[in-house]
């Protein structure tokens, strides 16, 4: 069963620490790799994709790395503020199905002034 | 500004009644997504659509069910079969299918009571 593992479930930090949040999946024959920002209540917005033959794709302050062959990707925020508070989500998409992604559960965000 | 409407943002159905939640996009996207979110849970699949009048299952779409007559739309009903319906529902598009770039909307949080 193809799965989706994010560590940690919840983090706080304060506010310019650099942080690192884990994803990890079971099945690295992955097609690609997608990190996620949820606000409270509200919809997810797409931060970064990562393609299977790609190593890392930068954003600003973020920065996705994918390892395939060990089946992990981090994100990488650096000075965090504030307003980085939110849920981070992974998701892996698959060659035989690209319309369907798998979710992992989330990192819960928490930066503090 | 182009985007995604849900609606109603929260919605509270009595055991046994039928409900629909709207979706509709400007985006002039192909792809649309209906996802499930529960507490602790990662995003599940329930149906998609990958074209005008075609529309697929997802992993969980027993008790749900959609229509996609226009392009715009993707309305989500959930039926009284669906044994466990309290949870967030998220509509999302895609420019085309497999795209994998997705726009979510806001939310719908059914509550059954």
């Amino acid at each position: 069963k193809q799965e989706v593992t994010q560590i940690p479930a919840a983090l706080s930090v304060p506010e310019g620490e650099n942080l690192v949040l884990n994803c990890s999946f079971t099945d690295s024959a992955i097609y690609n790799l997608q990190w996620f920002r949820q606000d409270p209540g509200k919809g997810l917005t797409s931060l970064l994709l990562i393609q299977s033959s790609q190593r890392e794709q930068t954003s600003g302050r973020l920065n996705a790395s994918l390892d395939k062959s060990s089946g992990r990707s981090t994100l990488y925020i650096a000075a965090s503020q504030p307003g980085d508070s939110a849920t981070y989500l992974c998701a892996v998409s698959y060659s035989y199905n690209t319309d369907k992604l798998i979710f992992g559960t989330g990192t819960r965000l928490q930066v503090f002034p | 500004d182009g985007g995604i409407t849900q609606s109603p943002k929260y919605l509270f159905r009595k055991e046994g009644q039928n409900v629909t939640l709207s979706c509709e996009q400007n985006l002039n996207h192909d792809a649309m997504y209906w996802y499930r979110q529960d507490p602790g849970q990662g995003l599940r699949l329930i149906y998609y659509s990958q074209i005008v009048n075609d529309f697929q299952k997802g992993d969980i779409a027993e008790g749900y069910s959609v229509s996609r007559e226009k392009k715009e739309s993707f309305p989500l009903t959930v039926t009284s079969a669906q044994k466990n319906p309290t949870a967030f529902y998220l509509c999302a598009s895609s420019l085309f299918s497999g795209a994998n770039v997705l726009t979510f909307g806001a939310g719908s949080r059914l509550t059954v009571l």
